[in-house]
């Protein structure tokens, strides 16, 4: 069974510009979260989807935005980057509530 | 507020030992918790879970300990090997409003001396 997949593994952009992270999940998996994970932090999530609706959202700005479609995949965007948006952006899919998440490896971010 | 830490950030223990990590989570409503394993350059990887109608909980060289009555959570990880360094993290789950919400703890890393 197929993994979390997340494309690109690494991005690199400039201030200003936006960006667009996708997820695959697990097959059968309707739940998709992402979270940002930076040097020193744990991981902050960002929101969560489930059957193509947000369920949930963290406390980051109205740049990070997100959406899922109906085969489950996901996909996060950020605009207007700034250098602070640097950081490993994770995405994991489960079965449902109190279900464990799977997670994929992630897409580094630089933002120079 | 919601939050769920960590006492140690680092814990080195000698190959072959027993290791603990220990997780304090501040949600007495959280009826679901989960350690996972983070290795550098790859995702967190789930070890394994509790719920809270649950103390303890055991899998393939780890335990999971639940108690409720001080919000504390343990990973223990018998004869511990190389391949068990890396980050680990507490999770909790909580259901509120419909929907689930997961804090994760800081992480603390462990270091296995050969």
């Amino acid at each position: 069974k197929a993994g979390v997949t997340q494309t690109p593994r690494y991005l690199i952009k400039t201030r200003g510009q936006q960006v667009t992270l996708s997820c695959s999940p697990i097959s059968g998996h309707r739940s998709v979260s992402w979270y940002q994970q930076t040097p020193g932090q744990g991981l902050q999530f960002l929101f969560e989807y489930f059957s193509e609706t947000q369920r949930n959202k963290g406390n980051f700005p109205g740049r990070f935005s997100g959406r899922q479609f109906s085969n489950s995949r996901s996909e996060m965007n950020v605009s207007t980057l700034e250098l602070g948006d640097s950081a490993l952006y994770l995405c994991a899919s489960s079965l449902g509530d109190n279900q464990p998440q799977h997670f994929g490896d992630g897409t580094r971010l630089s933002i120079l | 507020g919601e939050s769920v830490g960590l006492h140690l950030p680092t814990l080195s223990v000698q190959e072959g030992d027993n290791s603990i990590i220990n997780c304090a989570y501040s949600n007495s409503a959280s009826d679901y918790f989960i350690w996972y394993k983070q290795e550098s350059g790859k995702g967190p990887q789930f070890i394994i879970d509790i719920r809270s109608n649950m103390d303890k909980r055991q899998g393939q060289r780890v335990t999971v300990l639940l108690n409720k009555t001080v919000k504390h959570l343990s990973l223990q990880i018998a004869a511990t090997q190389p391949g068990d360094s890396a980050v680990y993290f507490c999770a909790e789950n909580i259901r509120s409003g419909g929907y689930q919400k997961v804090t994760f703890g800081t992480g603390t890393k462990l270091q296995v001396i050969p």
